[in-house]
């Protein structure tokens, strides 16, 4: 199995900042993924973070809003750009091991 | 394109009891991979178990099954001996195996739902 931490676990911003969340695996995962989770709802992909190279972003989601970067096998960060109380959500990090997908515990962000 | 369909939003089972969670799913694909997700109030989400949809046998972990149903494309949740830290939302989940369609591991979730365990 796989270990994926996240930081930060929680945050308040305000809007019109940035925050980066990072993601840090245990074990060299093929694919990195960061998906969002609005409240009460189900998860959403945002993009698959490609190792060296640009991330793939799912239709709804763009590179200036969302930037990713994965510079290694077993980190990530994903920024969320000049926030807006719609960007209140939890994101989470995953990461792709043999034929399982593993989670991280989330990053729950608040924008007032 | 692929959808996963839960129809319960909420459940609740006794404790010691067994529930069962729906799943339904649609796809043109022949090859594919099922999962069930449990996230509890921590907001982690726990994989509970997996199915390869060219294995006939049902996946089993522990307490948790799965009742998989290719040709009905349903894939059940049970859950025996019900205790109070199964209480979370679960998801169901559906991952392609052509790399075309999955990007190496996409996921596409259901809406999930709320299991309740009542002491």
């Amino acid at each position: 199995s796989a270990v994926i931490s996240q930081k930060p676990s929680r945050d308040i911003c305000q809007r019109g900042t940035s925050l980066t969340i990072q993601c840090q695996v245990d074990s060299q995962v093929t694919m990195m993924f960061w998906y969002r989770q609005q409240p009460g709802q189900s998860l959403t992909l945002i993009a698959t973070a490609n190792q060296g190279s640009e991330a793939t972003y799912e239709s709804g989601f763009v590179i200036d809003k969302f930037p990713i970067s994965r510079p290694n096998l077993t980190f990530s960060t994903l920024t969320v750009s000049n926030m807006s109380p719609e960007d209140s959500s939890i994101y989470l990090c995953s990461g792709r091991l043999g034929n399982t997908i593993y989670f991280g515990e989330g990053s729950w962000l608040t924008v007032v | 394109a692929q959808t996963v369909t839960q129809s319960q939003p909420e459940m609740s089972v006794q404790e010691a009891e067994t529930v069962t969670l729906s799943c339904t799913y649609d796809t043109s694909e022949s090859d594919y991979y099922l999962f069930w997700y449990k996230q509890p109030p921590s907001r982690q989400m726990i994989l509970v178990i997996r199915q390869e949809a060219y294995k006939q046998q049902n996946a089993t972990e522990n307490r948790f099954s799965v009742n998989f149903q290719k040709a009905a494309k349903s894939f059940s949740l049970k859950i025996s001996d019900s205790q109070l830290g199964d209480a979370a939302m679960y998801f169901c989940a559906y991952r392609s195996s052509t790399p075309i369609y999955n990007q190496g591991g996409k996921l596409i979730f259901g809406q999930g739902t709320e299991l309740s365990v009542k002491p």
